[in-house]
């Protein structure tokens, strides 16, 4: 089955405890992207990633990094969480270059930060 | 999830009637857009996309309406279900862009 996956699906944390969250597609696409969701906000874009290796910032990347080592891979990570960071994440990844094409979203993952 | 409903315009219907979701975009240079479906707990779903070179395109069910002239997007939903309920949001992409930008998404409630 086509999939996006995340893990944690829930997490709690306390300020300035570096954490992962983790995504994975089976799809073989080549774009992948992190974003936020945070009522009355919609969706922003964190960091999205064109290609293995290939990384590059969204609209609201402070205080967040990431990797593409592999390409189904793309974890999001939070060096010094702090509770402005309390959102629900989604990674996503689509084919081609672009975000221009469907787009596959995973889960979801509901982070707060103490 | 559920915080996401909050805040958001809410469009109720009977089950069976057609729904007619709006969105108005920002960026007269937007040359693709996408409307998706997210139900509580879930993550976005695809629904049906459209470029700006059309003004018109249907999928099973689903009608996406582009109005360029007033940047003006709609999704209509016809013989809505119960199934439907979720919150709906679109999103725009320019040329040459990696970043989309989404709306803050309508809460559409089907009554059965």
């Amino acid at each position: 089955e086509a999939q996006v996956t995340q893990n944690p699906r829930y997490l709690i944390t306390v300020t300035g405890k570096k954490l992962t969250v983790t995504c994975s597609q089976n799809m073989n696409h080549e774009y992948m992207s992190w974003y936020r969701q945070d009522p009355g906000l919609g969706l922003r874009q964190i960091y999205y990633s064109m290609n293995v290796e290939v990384t590059d910032k969204g609209d609201v990347p402070e205080g967040y990094k990431v990797s593409r080592k592999e390409k189904r891979n793309f974890p999001l990570i939070l060096e010094s969480p702090s509770p402005n960071q309390t959102s629900l994440y989604f990674c996503a990844s689509s084919q081609g270059q672009g975000p221009s094409t469907e787009a596959f979203f995973g889960q979801g993952t509901r982070l707060t930060v103490v | 999830g559920e915080s996401v409903g909050l805040h958001l315009p809410t469009l109720s219907v009977q089950e069976g009637d057609n729904s007619i979701i709006n969105c108005a975009y920002s960026n007269s240079a937007s040359d693709y857009f996408i409307w998706y479906k997210q139900e509580s707990g879930k993550g976005p779903q695809f629904i049906i996309d459209i470029r700006s070179n059309m003004d018109k395109r249907q999928g099973q069910r689903v009608t996406v309406l582009l109005n360029k002239t007033v940047k003006h997007l709609s999704l209509q939903i016809a013989a809505t279900q119960p199934g439907d309920s979720a919150v709906y949001f679109c999103a725009e992409i320019s040329g040459g862009s990696y970043i989309p930008t989404f709306g803050r998404g309508t809460s559409l409630i089907v009554h059965p």
